[in-house]
């Protein structure tokens, strides 16, 4: 099976603009989470996706929005990009486990966009 | 919410020897405990991960150890080799918060040849 794609792979964005980031989750996956990494704050859960629902939500402002498409394909956007937003973001696909449960879920990631706000 | 740990933040060791990384959580309901692999400019790879129902568990040169009491969990790398070079992150998750992985900061592990 194919991974988890990212695109666009590299973005550079002046203080104020938007951007959108598109993830596409490994075939027959269902859930995508969206994470920021950065030097100083290493990882950290920006959102998750799972059949078209959010369904859990870290700790960034409102800014920050997702959605997911109902082919699995999921989105984030950004708006009124700040200097502090420049930083790989990564998502992340996994499948329930058996019998539908949603508490055994492997994440794999993508490439991830490296975005940098100038 | 969930706090995750990890020590130490760089690890220098020989080829073939054995390196340790150490996590400690929070959230006594955290259940999903995976560790991952980033080398530089690549995304994070998953290489183990154990489930609170489970002590231990190995692949390889690769093992992980949970302790629910002491809510820590331990990687083992032995007969570490050059390629072992990598950052690694542990992370902390539960069933109720879906997907919602909680990172430690990373470990920089440099392998001598």
């Amino acid at each position: 099976k194919a991974g988890v794609t990212q695109t666009p792979r590299y973005l550079i964005k002046t203080r104020g603009q938007q951007v959108t980031l598109s993830c596409s989750p490994i075939s027959g996956h269902r859930s995508v989470s969206w994470y920021q990494q950065t030097p100083g704050q290493g990882l950290q859960f920006l959102f998750e996706y799972f059949s078209e629902t959010q369904r859990n939500k870290g700790n960034f402002p409102g800014r920050f929005s997702g959605r997911q498409f109902s082919n699995s394909r999921s989105e984030m956007n950004v708006s009124t990009l700040e200097l502090g937003d420049s930083a790989l973001y990564l998502c992340a696909s996994s499948s329930p486990g058996g019998g539908g449960r949603a508490d055994w879920e492997t994440q794999y990631f993508g490439p991830g966009t490296r975005l940098l706000v100038l | 919410g969930e706090n995750v740990e990890q020590h130490p933040s760089t690890l220098s060791v020989q080829e073939g020897d054995s390196a340790v990384i150490k996590c400690t959580y929070s959230d006594s309901a955290s259940n999903y405990f995976p560790w991952y692999k980033q080398e530089l400019g690549k995304r994070p790879q998953l290489i183990i991960d154990i489930r609170s129902n489970v002590g231990e568990k190995k692949d390889q040169r690769i093992a992980v150890t949970l302790n629910k009491t002491a809510k820590h969990f331990s990687l083992h790398i032995t007969e570490t080799q050059p390629e072992d070079s990598a950052v690694y992150f542990c992370a902390a998750s539960k069933a109720a918060a879906g997907n919602k992985l909680t990172f430690g900061g990373g470990t920089r592990v440099l392998v001598k040849p």
